[in-house]
């Protein structure tokens, strides 16, 4: 299966501000997608980034909040703009594999003070 | 894409079997079933995926019934460590591309 590297593991950051989240792929993938887990709860779809297009993005969550990069078949970044409080959750990023359902990034906790 | 129900928690003592139940009521003909563990401050981590009838690996096996409404997902032998979130997701076999989580199921295992 893919192994997916990702980065910032955790940050504490101030509201107004934004972060971006990398992820990096051992292997060329189409699709890449980005999660977010509130904490105790399960994980939302924010996005799909398809490389060479725009992301496509779940209902509930805009580009202006949350632009995404997807520049090769190996790497994406997903960015938090303008951070509020609630904002904090881990942010996770995933791809799929052939026979092993989809791998997931270790994932960025987030808390915005 | 099926909506999937599973209890919200269950508790097992250390040795014991755990079947946890997975209800996706809607699942499509191209659509088969994955499994995932998560632990706390970790992503899921996948652990077995079905069509139809049985599948068993070296850490579980998933029973799917012949209209693939619900999938059991077995864990023979439990122990501490498997103490975890398990979520059934529901993925489209063509072209796969998003999945929709529920809200899984929190295993106890206790000594």
């Amino acid at each position: 299966s893919a192994v997916i590297s990702q980065k910032p593991s955790r940050d504490i950051c101030q509201r107004g501000t934004s972060l971006t989240i990398q992820c990096q792929v051992d292997s060329q993938v189409t699709m890449m997608f980005w999660y977010r887990q509130q904490p105790g709860q399960s994980l939302t779809l924010i996005a799909t980034a398809n490389q060479g297009s725009e992301a496509t993005y779940e209902s509930g969550f805009v580009i202006d909040k949350f632009p995404i990069s997807r520049p090769n078949l190996t790497f994406s970044t997903l960015t938090v703009s303008n951070m509020s409080p609630e904002d904090s959750s881990i942010y996770l990023c995933s791809v799929k594999g052939q026979k092993d359902g989809y791998t997931f990034g270790s994932g960025t906790r987030l808390t915005v003070v | 894409l099926a909506k999937t129900t599973q209890p919200i928690s269950m508790d097992s003592y250390e040795g014991q079997e755990v079947n946890i139940t997975c209800s996706h009521n809607n699942i499509a003909t191209n659509d088969y079933i994955t499994w995932y563990q998560q632990f706390p401050s970790q992503g899921p981590r996948f652990i077995i995926q079905g069509y139809k009838t049985k599948v068993t690996n070296e850490v579980a096996s998933l029973f799917i019934p012949a209209d693939r409404k619900s999938s059991t997902l077995s864990l023979p032998r439990v122990s501490l460590s498997d103490t975890a979130v398990y979520y059934c997701l529901v993925v489209r076999g063509t072209n796969a591309g998003k999945s929709t989580f529920g809200d899984g199921t929190t295993l106890t295992v206790k000594p």
